[in-house]
C-alpha cells in the first residue's frame, strides 16, 4: 500500500497569499495517477487536479499542481476567501487507492 | 447534469448491517465505475472499494473485506453499499463518487463526480 504523508497539518495564511501544500508518497508510482481534491465543511471533495498536473474542468488557473517521483505539490498562487478548506492527495495508480491524511489551508 | 445522489442518514445498533443507495443521473450509469469512500469524524479519506455498474464486478479494500457488499442495479441506476457487523468504529460519512470509463483497461482513476454523502452513526 502507499502511504501519502501531507505536510503541513495546518496552513495559517491571509487571502492574496501564495499556499504551497506538499505531498509525500512512500515509494514511487508513476505521476500521471496523482490528484488532489479540496474539501469544505459538510460538503463532499472536489476534484482540483488530476495526472499531477491537470486542473480539471472548474478549477482556477490559481491552483497549480506539479511532481514527480514521490514528492508533489499543490500550489494556490494567491488564495481567495473561497479556498480555505482542506485539500487532500490520492494516488489511483495502484491498489488501494489512498489519500494523505490532509492539509487544513485557515485564515490567519 | 451530472450528479449522484446519496440516501439519508442512518443509526443502527453496533452489531446491525446498514445499507446505502447512490443514484446516478445526467449520464450513462454503465459506463462508468462507481468508488465508495468512508470519511470518519474529523479525519481523513479512506477507499473502500468499486463496483462495475455494467457488469456488476466488485474489489473491496482488504480492511474491508468480508464486511462489506458493493451492488448496483441497471434498471433504477443506482449502487449500493451493504456494511455488516457495525462497530462504533464504522461511525462515518460514507461518499460514492464516479471512476473512470468501464470501458478502460483500469478502474482506478480520479473521482470526478461525487455524491452528497450519507452519515452512518453506530451506536447502542
Amino acid at each position: 500500500e502507499i502511504v501519502l504523508t501531507q505536510s503541513p497539518g495546518t496552513l495559517s495564511l491571509s487571502p492574496g497569499e501564495r499556499a504551497t501544500l506538499f505531498c509525500r508518497a512512500s515509494q514511487t508510482g508513476s505521476s500521471i495517477y496523482f490528484a488532489w481534491y479540496q474539501q469544505k465543511p459538510g460538503q463532499a471533495p472536489r476534484l482540483l487536479i488530476y495526472g499531477a498536473s491537470t486542473r480539471a474542468t472548474g478549477t482556477p488557473d490559481r491552483f497549480r499542481g506539479s511532481g514527480s517521483g514521490t514528492d508533489f505539490t499543490l500550489t494556490i498562487s494567491r488564495l481567495e476567501p473561497e479556498d480555505f478548506a482542506v485539500y487532500y492527495c490520492q494516488q489511483y495508480g495502484s491498489s488501494p487507492l489512498t489519500f494523505g491524511g490532509g492539509t487544513r489551508v485557515e485564515i490567519k | 447534469q451530472v450528479q449522484l445522489v446519496q440516501s439519508g442518514a442512518e443509526v443502527k445498533k453496533p452489531g446491525a448491517s446498514v445499507r446505502v443507495s447512490c443514484t446516478a443521473s445526467g449520464y450513462t450509469f454503465t459506463a462508468y465505475y462507481i468508488h465508495w469512500v468512508r470519511q470518519a469524524p474529523g479525519q481523513g479519506l479512506e477507499w473502500v472499494g468499486w463496483v462495475n455498474p455494467r457488469t456488476g464486478t466488485t474489489t473491496y479494500a482488504q480492511r474491508f473485506q468480508g464486511r462489506v457488499i458493493l451492488t448496483r442495479d441497471e434498471s433504477l441506476t443506482t449502487a449500493y453499499l451493504e456494511l455488516g457487523r457495525l462497530t462504533s468504529d464504522d461511525t462515518a460519512v460514507f461518499f460514492c463518487a464516479r471512476g473512470p470509463l468501464t470501458y478502460y483497461d483500469t478502474p482506478y482513476d480520479s473521482f470526478d463526480v461525487w455524491g452528497q454523502g450519507t452519515m452512518i452513526t453506530a451506536s447502542s
